[in-house]
């Protein structure tokens, strides 16, 4: 079985700042990782996702994470907050590109708070 | 904007109703996902339709079921509603079962009293 944990459910920094919300996985076989983006109210918007290329995956809105089997870890980085980055942020893992068994196993969410 | 569209936004039901929820996938798209998500919870795996089959299902009773439709439309079968049932339910179209190309709807927030 696949699983994904977010190290914190609050993250807080101030406009400007490094953002980093942290995701490990745990998989039998070489993961397809996501991470989305849920603001208030609204469904789910993809930030980007990692399928086996480049180990460095740049997503939108100035997001990026770096795969590394090692410490098994997808963390989400943005080098400068901005208010309207202010939501809650889900790691996804699966283990299959196609077929659907499984679907995709999301972490319980990290909310990401930006302070003024 | 992801071409997914769902109905109702929003919907009220007492215990042991039944409720339909309804998905449009994004066009061309012959795989939707089906997700369960709790307040203050991760989504959660419901099952999936390929090409208007039952592809793969997560860990959740047979009262939940499902359809798919040649048009690319979909639908999310409750019966005997339970209280834990109250959630937002988030359909998710993709091309030929790959998770990369999927797109999420707004979801239908469901309240079961």
């Amino acid at each position: 079985a696949q699983s994904v944990t977010q190290l914190g459910s609050h993250v807080s920094v101030s406009e400007g700042a490094l953002v980093l919300l942290r995701c490990n996985y745990s998989s039998s076989v070489p993961p397809y990782l996501f991470w989305y983006v849920q603001y208030p109210n609204q469904g789910l918007q993809l930030l980007l996702k990692y399928t086996s290329a480049a180990t460095l995956v740049k997503g939108i809105n100035g997001f990026e994470a770096e795969f590394k089997k090692s410490e098994t870890s997808f963390h989400l980085t943005k080098p400068s907050a901005h208010m309207s980055d202010a939501a809650e942020y889900f790691c996804a893992v699966s283990r299959y590109s196609g077929g659907g068994a499984d679907g995709l196993t999301f972490g319980k969410g990290t909310h990401l708070i930006i302070q003024p | 904007e992801t071409g997914v569209t769902q109905s109702p936004t929003h919907l009220i039901k007492t215990r042991g109703q039944q409720v339909t929820l309804r998905c449009s996938s994004q066009s061309g798209h012959n795989t939707v996902s089906w997700y369960q998500q709790a307040l203050g919870q991760g989504p959660q795996f419901i099952f999936q339709y390929y090409r208007e089959e039952e592809n793969g299902r997560g860990n959740f009773p047979p009262r939940f079921s499902g359809l798919q439709f040649p048009n690319y439309s979909s639908e999310l079968n409750v019966n005997a509603l339970e209280l834990d049932d109250s959630a937002l339910y988030l359909c998710a179209s993709s091309l030929d079962r790959r998770i990369e190309t999927q797109y999420f709807g707004p979801g239908t927030r469901l309240l079961v009293l």
